[in-house]
Formats: structure tokens, C-alpha cells, sequence
């Protein structure tokens, strides 16, 4: 099983909201990471986690708030956010951590779009 | 660091014909590379990766991409074309980040049109 599910699929906010998003594997991965995508763009690292450490933060904004509460599960908290910050959030996982060479595998994306 | 480029970001090709998408490479090590297909409102699915293994990778679906060392390039083919391969086509490298973790580099993408 090669699963990545990311919850919610749509997410809308208003730029004073609080929301999550939230990521899940149970492939025994233990590296994960949050990927922004914008329309007819590639997606852009934001974070990676490697054995519930951060191990990469790509000078994201603290607007964007990343979790790994555990070796499965990975979210990612969002607060005062831009109507730029609108896009498809991906969060991958690969295995057994960040080496180089190792597959990643994608779930389907949460689509945020701020008001 | 490392780099890909995609040529074309869109190539419209008849059903039946060849599917050809172009990526060139730009690494100082011998490097790790892949194919991502993402369709509309989807994540991105590999479709094949090349680890030094053999130079000619067959994927998923159908596709393949051979490496030449020589070109740089790690072009994605496939024989004849379906219109379920309607999509966006990602090649990627593997790099190594500030503190050690790999990341993967994105090329700009190349939108792939199946005509009837």
C-alpha cells in the first residue's frame, strides 16, 4: 500500500481563521513533507520532516505552522493567511528517511483558497 | 545544486503517435531522476525513476525514459498514445538541501494534449 491521504480535499478561509491540514502514511515512512503548488506550476518545497525532526524549512512564512506528532502524521497549521497563499497543498512521504535517491509518494492534495 | 529542464511546456500529440517529453539535467554527481504524472486536481504519481541501474526505465502505463549520460537528458517516451495520458508531466532530481535532507527538484512541467 502506497498511500498518502491528506485531509480536508477543499478547504475555504478567510484571512483571520485558523485551520489545519493534515497528512497521514502507514507505510513506515520516516520522512514527510509539505509541498505548495500553484496553477500550472510545480509544486515548491515548504517543509521536510526526517524522523519527526525538521529537517528543511525553505523560508516559508510563519503564517505556515508544520507538525509531526508522530512517525505517521504530518500537519500543517495555518494562520492569517493571503489570498496569494490560495493553492494545492501536497504532502509526501518516502522512505526509510530523507536519503538521497528515495522515492516520494504523494497524496491527492488539499485545494485552500483564502478570501 | 542541482537542476531540470523541460523542454516544451506543452505538446499536443494524435492518438496512436508517439509521446515524446524532454528533460535535461544539470548535476554534478551522478544523479537520481524521475517522472511524475499529475492529473487535473490530483497529487503526482511516479511514473518511472532512474537510479544507475540500467540507462532504459520502463514505468507505469506504458511509458519509458532512457538515460544518456552523453545528452544529459532523461527524456520520457511512449509507443502510442491514449487519451488517458492527457495530463501534466513532471521530471524531477534528487538533491540534497541545507541540512542534509534530500528534496526533490521540480522542472516547470510539460502539458501533454491527446487529440482524437
Amino acid at each position: 500500500d502506497t498511500e498518502v491521504t491528506q485531509t480536508p480535499k477543499h478547504l475555504v478561509m478567510g484571512m483571520t481563521n485558523k485551520k489545519s491540514l493534515k497528512c497521514e502514511q502507514h507505510m513506515g515512512h520516516r520522512a514527510m513533507y509539505w509541498y505548495k503548488q500553484k496553477a500550472k506550476k510545480p509544486p515548491e518545497l515548504m517543509f521536510v520532516y526526517s524522523y519527526e525532526k525538521l529537517s528543511i524549512n525553505e523560508s516559508v512564512p510563519s503564517r505556515f505552522s508544520p507538525e509531526c506528532p508522530n512517525s505517521s502524521l504530518l500537519n500543517l497549521h495555518l494562520h492569517a493567511l493571503q489570498p496569494e497563499d490560495s493553492a494545492l497543498y501536497l504532502c509526501a512521504s518516502s522512505p526509510p528517511t530523507a536519503v538521497l535517491g528515495d522515492t516520494q509518494y504523494f497524496g491527492p492534495g488539499t485545494r485552500l483558497t483564502v478570501l | 545544486a542541482q537542476s531540470v529542464t523541460q523542454l516544451g511546456s506543452h505538446v499536443s500529440v494524435s492518438e496512436g503517435a508517439l509521446v515524446l517529453l524532454r528533460c535535461n539535467y544539470s548535476s554534478s554527481v551522478p544523479p537520481y531522476l524521475f517522472w511524475y504524472v499529475q492529473y487535473p486536481n490530483q497529487g503526482l504519481q511516479l511514473l518511472l525513476k532512474y537510479t544507475s541501474a540500467a540507462t532504459l526505465v520502463k514505468g507505469i502505463n506504458g511509458f519509458e525514459a532512457e538515460f544518456k549520460k552523453s545528452e544529459t537528458s532523461f527524456h520520457l517516451t511512449k509507443p502510442s498514445a491514449h487519451m488517458s495520458d492527457a495530463a501534466e508531466y513532471f521530471c524531477a532530481v534528487s538533491d540534497r538541501g541545507i541540512q542534509g535532507a534530500q528534496k526533490l527538484v521540480f522542472g516547470q512541467g510539460t502539458r501533454l494534449t491527446i487529440n482524437p
